[in-house]
């Protein structure tokens, strides 16, 4: 079975820092990997996701996350927060054999911005 | 446009009652989903179903934990006799295809279910 570790219940970073939310996950087969982000009030939203092909994939608002294979690990990264980024962060991950829709979420980081 | 929505955002149960949360999805999205997303847990699907079809994905106590679909855009998440356990943030999501994990899921905002 899968499973999902992201460290950091909470990441304080300022405004204009780089930020690195980190998530390592656990499967013994090949797997899809996701970030999804929940702005206050609201529901989980897609941010990016890695399917196959390029390990290095990017959000329409700067985000981006590695998959890297051999320390099992998608960690997101942005090179200059804003306030509006302040949202929790989970990481998910799904098995890609065997027909499998099941979405393995990580615990959550919650992110915030100051000014 | 309207995204997925749920009803209602905040329910209070006493213990041993069954409760019943909707989800209004996107329309034309033909798989629905609905996870359950405890504090510090992280969120764990609890069942699917695509186009009338209804796959239980539970690792619940299946009996307790049922789904209805009565309407392509519409599903109903029955919990019978629930117990203090199940108190957590109830997501309803969908998708526009039936191609599994590949398609993006959209969720709605929860339900945040407490039993007493």
């Amino acid at each position: 079975a899968q499973s999902v570790t992201q460290l950091d219940s909470q990441v304080p970073v300022f405004e204009e820092a780089p930020v690195e939310l980190r998530c390592n996950y656990s499967s013994s087969v090949s797997v899809y990997l996701f970030w999804y982000v929940q702005y206050p009030n609201q529901g989980l939203q897609l941010l990016l996701k890695y399917l196959s092909g390029s390990t290095l994939v990017e959000s329409i608002n700067g985000f981006e996350a590695e998959f890297n294979k051999s320390q099992t690990s998608f960690h997101l990264r942005k090179p200059s927060v804003h306030i509006s980024d302040t949202a929790e962060y989970f990481c998910a991950v799904s098995e890609s054999q065997g027909g499998s829709e099941k979405l393995v979420f990580g615990k959550g980081t919650k992110l915030t911005v100051n000014p | 446009g309207a995204g997925v929505s749920q009803s209602p955002r905040y329910k209070v149960a006493k213990r041993g009652r069954d409760v019943a949360l909707r989800c209004d999805s996107i329309s034309g999205h033909v798989t629905l989903y609905w996870y359950r997303q405890t504090l510090g847990q992280g969120s764990e699907v609890l069942t699917y179903s695509q186009s009338d079809a209804q796959r239980d994905k539970s690792g619940r106590p299946s009996g307790r934990f049922s789904a209805e679909r009565p309407e392509r855009s519409v599903s109903t998440l029955k919990i019978q006799r629930t117990e203090q356990g199940d108190s957590a943030v109830y997501l309803c999501a969908s998708s526009l295809w039936d191609r599994g994990i590949t398609d993006t899921q959209y969720f709605g905002p929860g339900t945040r279910l407490t039993v007493l």
